[in-house]
This record gives structure tokens, C-alpha cells and sequence, in this order.
């Protein structure tokens, strides 16, 4: 049961280019969407959130887009630096359930110097 | 900068043992959360706490596993019985709006 899909397992980008991370969600129910940065043996990071009352959410070099009709959701990182490189997770939640979040499978972005 | 700190960092244990995992929630959350990830798979949602009780908790929190908050700061995790497919990396993680801050995790390790 996928209600949160990262299809995309990896992405490599260049330094100073854009990386963009997709999610996909299939629970209608879900109202409010984090993205989490995860390096390897530390726990996940947030960084950025989105409800679903907004289309996007920006904070420094990242921002987040929510489609509604289209149940998806991307992350922009512009310009990537190398520390960006890490296991991300788009993760979502309903408003009413205890706030437990359901995330996504990961993808691992590895900017390029 | 607050965060939530799990001990230990790894946990080596036989089949059929208890293990308690610990985790110091940053002090003025109030929601507390157990999840999991097994090596090269999802983070996967076990249990949520709020207000001294279980809120919500998935299918693969069964009888074997239980969460206390002894005191003001703590919050563990037990697993009575471990079995081999319970190895996994176990993450605490708080909450006060929605926004969930994880530690480091405990590696499980059951052989």
C-alpha cells in the first residue's frame, strides 16, 4: 500500500544546477506535506513544508510545489551544492490523525562538483 | 538547538531477548513516535503517543512491542521476544505542530 511514491530511486545533478524531486501521493485525505533530508546513519532532517491551502513554499535555495489535482508534489534545489547530496523523503500526513507522517521510499541525490 | 537523542546507537541482541530502546524527546513536544527502517526498504511508521497513551499505531506494532513514558523526559520502546526480521534502524521522533524532529536512531541488530 504505496499512498506516498518516490519513483524515482536516484537523481545525480551538477553543481550549481537545479535538482528536482518528485512525490506522488494517492490519498486524497492527506493535507499537509514535509520533505526530510537524511544522511546515512543520522535520522531524518526536516526542511520544508507545505498544506495543501498552497501551491508553493519556498525557504532559501529550496522550494516546494504542491499539485492538488494532479496529487503531486516536487522539490527544486537551486543552486545544488555537494552537501546536498543525501536520501531525501517526501512524507504526508491528514490534519486529524495523530500526526503520524507516511513517507515516501527516498530518492538519493548526489550533486556532482 | 533542541533535538532528540536516542541511546545506544546500536543494539546487538539475541533471538528471543527483550531490548529497550530510549529516546529523550525535546522537552516541550507532545507528540512522540517510534518509526523504523529496514536496511533498504521505506521508513515505516510504528506508533504515535500523545497525552500518556497510544494515538495511533500500525500493523506491525503487535503484542511484542510497547511504548512507555516513565517520567517527564523519556520515551522507550520494548521489544519482548526480538525476532530476526525486527533488525532494523530504529528512529524516535517529536512533535508540537506537525513538524516531526527524528534522532539519530538505534540499529537493531538480532541474530
Amino acid at each position: 500500500d504505496q499512498q506516498v511514491k518516490q519513483n524515482s530511486p536516484s537523481l545525480s545533478v551538477q553543481e550549481g544546477r537545479i535538482s528536482i524531486l518528485n512525490c506522488d501521493y494517492t490519498n486524497s485525505m492527506f493535507d499537509y506535506f514535509l520533505w526530510y533530508k537524511k544522511y546515512p546513519a543520522e535520522g531524518p532532517t526536516f526542511l520544508i513544508s507545505i498544506s495543501s491551502i498552497k501551491d508553493k513554499n519556498e525557504d532559501g535555495r529550496f522550494t516546494v510545489f504542491l499539485n492538488k489535482s494532479a496529487k503531486h508534489l516536487s522539490l527544486h534545489i537551486v543552486p545544488s551544492q555537494p552537501g546536498d547530496s543525501a536520501v531525501y523523503f517526501c512524507a504526508a500526513k491528514e490534519s486529524g490523525s495523530a500526526r503520524q507522517l507516511t513517507f515516501g521510499s527516498g530518492t538519493q541525490l548526489t550533486v556532482l562538483p | 538547538e533542541p533535538e532528540v537523542t536516542q541511546t545506544p546507537s546500536h543494539q546487538v541482541t539475541q533471538m528471543g531477548q527483550e531490548v529497550i530502546l530510549r529516546c529523550v524527546p525535546i522537552s516541550n513536544h507532545l507528540y512522540f513516535y517510534w518509526y523504523r527502517q529496514i536496511l533498504g526498504q521505506k521508513v515505516e511508521f510504528l506508533v504515535s503517543f500523545y497525552n500518556n497513551e497510544i494515538s495511533e499505531k500500525s500493523e506491525i506494532f503487535d503484542d511484542q512491542f510497547s511504548v512507555e513514558r516513565p517520567d517527564g523526559s523519556n520515551f522507550t520502546l520494548k521489544i519482548r521476544s526480538t525476532k530476526l526480521e525486527d533488525s532494523a534502524m530504529y528512529f524516535c521522533a517529536s512533535s508540537l505542530d506537525g513538524k516531526l524532529f527524528f534522532g539519530s536512531g538505534t540499529q537493531l541488530s538480532v541474530l
